[in-house]
């Protein structure tokens, strides 16, 4: 599976738009582009997928660059509730482990 | 969607005992993962359990450690072993339901004194 870099940690106001990027430029045609979160060691939550289109749910959108080689998650009207460490992760599909790296701890202030 | 129950939560253990920790999906399901997530730390695979065949073990871990049974679609344990501070950790088990979605259970807090 392809590896992500993503920022360490990031800051973003309460009811501003929380954009956390990933980087994967060694992404395969076939893996898609999935963003987890765990909040305060919790089981990690799924929150939105793609491949090559961008993405939209009642969660987060999820903008894939053309060349699918970097993407971004948003956070449209961040609450605090919204503090975790999200995940990017790159594979196949559900039924292959997912490979988990460092995330980036997005906290929201209030 | 799956729900996933894990049990139990939490626990402390004295160091060279084991720890049995049980995975309940309300759905049956062919892959079920096991992972470990160390204090500040990401996640980290540990096993892949099939039902009907032997746990896939990844890299540094082991199976007289990590014990895995997968009697049925719906139920898997992991059993960590002769216990150490070491193995102070949250685990987790996790399931694919769909192509593209996986799911988590809340997970078991294991501390070793």
């Amino acid at each position: 599976d392809a590896k992500t870099t993503q920022p360490t940690s990031m800051d973003c106001a309460e009811g501003r738009a929380a954009n956390l990027p990933c980087n994967h430029s060694t992404i395969s045609g076939n893996e898609y582009v999935y963003w987890y979160r765990q909040i305060h060691s919790q089981g990690p939550q799924y929150i939105i997928h793609g491949l090559k289109n961008n993405e939209t749910n009642e969660m987060a959108s999820l903008i894939i660059t053309e060349d699918r080689k970097s993407s971004t998650l948003i956070l449209p009207h961040a609450t605090l509730r919204d503090t975790a460490v999200y995940y990017c992760i790159v594979g196949r599909s559900g039924n292959t482990p997912l490979v988990f790296g460092k995330g980036t701890r997005l906290s929201v202030i209030a | 969607s799956a729900v996933i129950s894990q049990k139990p939560s939490r626990d402390i253990c004295q160091r060279g005992t084991s720890l049995t920790i049980q995975c309940q999906v309300d759905s049956q399901v062919t892959m079920m993962f096991w992972y470990r997530q160390q204090p500040g730390q990401s996640l980290t695979l540990i096993a892949t359990a099939n039902q009907g065949s032997e746990a896939t073990y990844e890299s540094g871990f082991v199976i007289d450690k990590f014990p895995i049974s997968r009697p049925n679609l719906t139920f898997s344990t992991l059993t960590v072993s002769n216990m150490s501070p070491e193995d102070s950790s949250i685990y987790l088990c996790s399931v694919g339901v769909s192509p593209t979605e996986a799911f988590f259970g809340q997970g078991t807090r294991l501390t070793v004194v």
